[in-house]
């Protein structure tokens, strides 16, 4: 079954400080997301990626950056945590061919003090 | 303004029961459904996904689409407890490479 891992799995920040959370997948996926969750708003997209190299904004990428520089590995970068950002964030990869399912990691939740 | 509107926020429905939840699309562009399935403190999963007008079952899992509409419905006949979590409808456009918009998902209860 196709495997995506996120660290850290729980994280505390304090407000200004800058986190990183990691994500990996053994699918040979081409395409990640990463999304956050919050009640009342469901799930929503923050950034996206088509492969090694390619980062595109999501629905919300406002105060976020992404990176991804493999095809295994798609970060998500807070250069300046606010705790409007306190979320449970979730990684996720998809291969585009034939009605793509989306694989989900475990998700990271991030509390912003 | 939620793109995906799914109805009700929550459902309880008796063990053995069925189950009914909705989902619309305000966006013309999109094209293809998916359901996806969450367990409390646990990932989203893939339930099923529809992209052509009609029906599609899988087991005791059943969903329309009316594309017309932009309407997709997901029936659970014969609930069990395990079936208990919050389901969430997503859309997208052909073409937009499987850019999900979800909705604020369905609260399912099934009570033994």
């Amino acid at each position: 079954e196709a495997a995506v891992t996120q660290s850290p799995r729980n994280k505390v920040a304090v407000t200004g400080g800058k986190v990183t959370l990691s994500c990996n997948q053994t699918n040979n996926h081409n395409n990640m997301y990463w999304y956050r969750q919050d009640t009342g708003h469901g799930l929503r997209l923050i950034h996206y990626s088509y492969g090694a190299g390619s980062t595109e904004k999501g629905d919300i990428p406002d105060g976020y950056k992404a990176s991804r520089p493999s095809q295994e590995n798609f970060s998500l970068i807070l250069e300046l945590a606010t705790p409007s950002q306190t979320s449970v964030y979730f990684c996720a990869s998809g291969d585009p061919t034939g009605g793509e399912e989306q694989y989900f990691g475990p998700g990271t939740r991030l509390t912003v003090l | 303004q939620q793109k995906v509107q799914q109805s009700p926020e929550s459902l309880i429905v008796p063990e053995g029961g069925m189950a009914s939840l909705n989902c619309t699309s305000s966006d013309r562009n999109v094209d293809y459904f998916w359901w996806y399935r969450q367990h409390s403190g646990k990932s989203p999963k893939m339930l099923m996904s529809i992209f052509s007008n009609g029906e599609k079952e899988e087991g005791r899992f059943t969903v329309h689409l009316n594309k017309a509409s932009l309407h997709t419905s997901l029936h659970i006949r014969d609930s069990q407890p395990s079936d208990s979590a919050l389901y969430l409808c997503a859309a997208s456009p052909s073409n937009m490479g499987y850019k999900l918009t979800f909705g604020t998902g369905t609260s399912l209860l099934v009570d033994p």
